[in-house]
């Protein structure tokens, strides 16, 4: 069965600084996704991770895949409030396999 | 491109009731799939059906069906209510290949009292 386990849970970071979002899986897989959720709204897709080494950036996120260590990242650079809101990882696995989700990582940017 | 749409956006109901859920993917969308989201349980697979047919299913009991109609709408129907099916149900649409981004609607809060 497949597992997703994201750390840390919750995040409190201070404007202007740097944090990463870990998230690992218990199945191998080269399919790994990353969403946003705000309170009370649906999932916004952020990046899709599709092979090993994969590395996309967008504004002050970037997320990245090492599938042999069946890990992904999602590094926040230079945190603004904006930029809080709950983050998933979610994984499937070849076959047409539904997608699992991480618990999210609440994030709260502080001034 | 209108995105994914959910109706209704907002249900209460009382335990032992049923209760029906719409779902329009993206134009040209023939995957959708089901979830529920709770605080404790997190987001949770129910089904995917892709042209007409259940692809997928989670590890829900069968009061939770589904079905999706020719022009990819679906439909998600829960019968004799409990409490603990209060949740934001979310569905999700993609073309249904392989690693096709899936593309969320707003989402059904149903709350059962």
């Amino acid at each position: 069965e497949l597992k997703v386990e994201q750390n840390p849970l919750f995040l409190s970071m201070q404007e202007g600084k740097n944090y990463t979002i870990y998230c690992n899986y218990s199945t191998t897989s080269d399919r790994l996704y990353w969403y946003r959720q705000d309170p009370g709204k649906s999932l916004e897709s952020l990046f899709v991770l599709l092979s090993n080494g994969a590395v996309k950036q967008e504004g002050r996120l970037m997320a990245s895949l090492d599938t042999k260590a069946r890990l992904s990242t999602l590094h926040i650079t230079a945190a603004v409030h904006d930029l809080s809101a709950t983050y998933f990882c979610a994984v499937d696995i070849p076959g047409n396999t539904p997608l699992v989700f991480g618990k999210g990582t609440r994030l709260s940017v502080i001034a | 491109k209108a995105g994914v749409t959910q109706t209704p956006r907002y249900l209460i109901k009382t335990r032992g009731q049923q209760v029906t859920l719409s779902c329009s993917p993206i134009s040209g969308h023939r995957s959708v799939s089901w979830y529920q989201q709770t605080p404790g349980q997190g987001l949770q697979f129910l089904f995917e059906y892709f042209s007409e047919t259940q692809r997928n299913k989670g590890n829900f009991p069968g009061r939770f069906s589904g079905r999706q109609f020719s022009n990819s709408r679906s439909e998600m129907n829960v019968s004799t209510l409990e409490l603990g099916d209060s949740a934001l149900y979310l569905c999700a649409s993609s073309l249904g290949g392989v690693a096709d981004t899936q593309y969320f609607g707003p989402g059904t809060r149903l709350t059962v009292l």
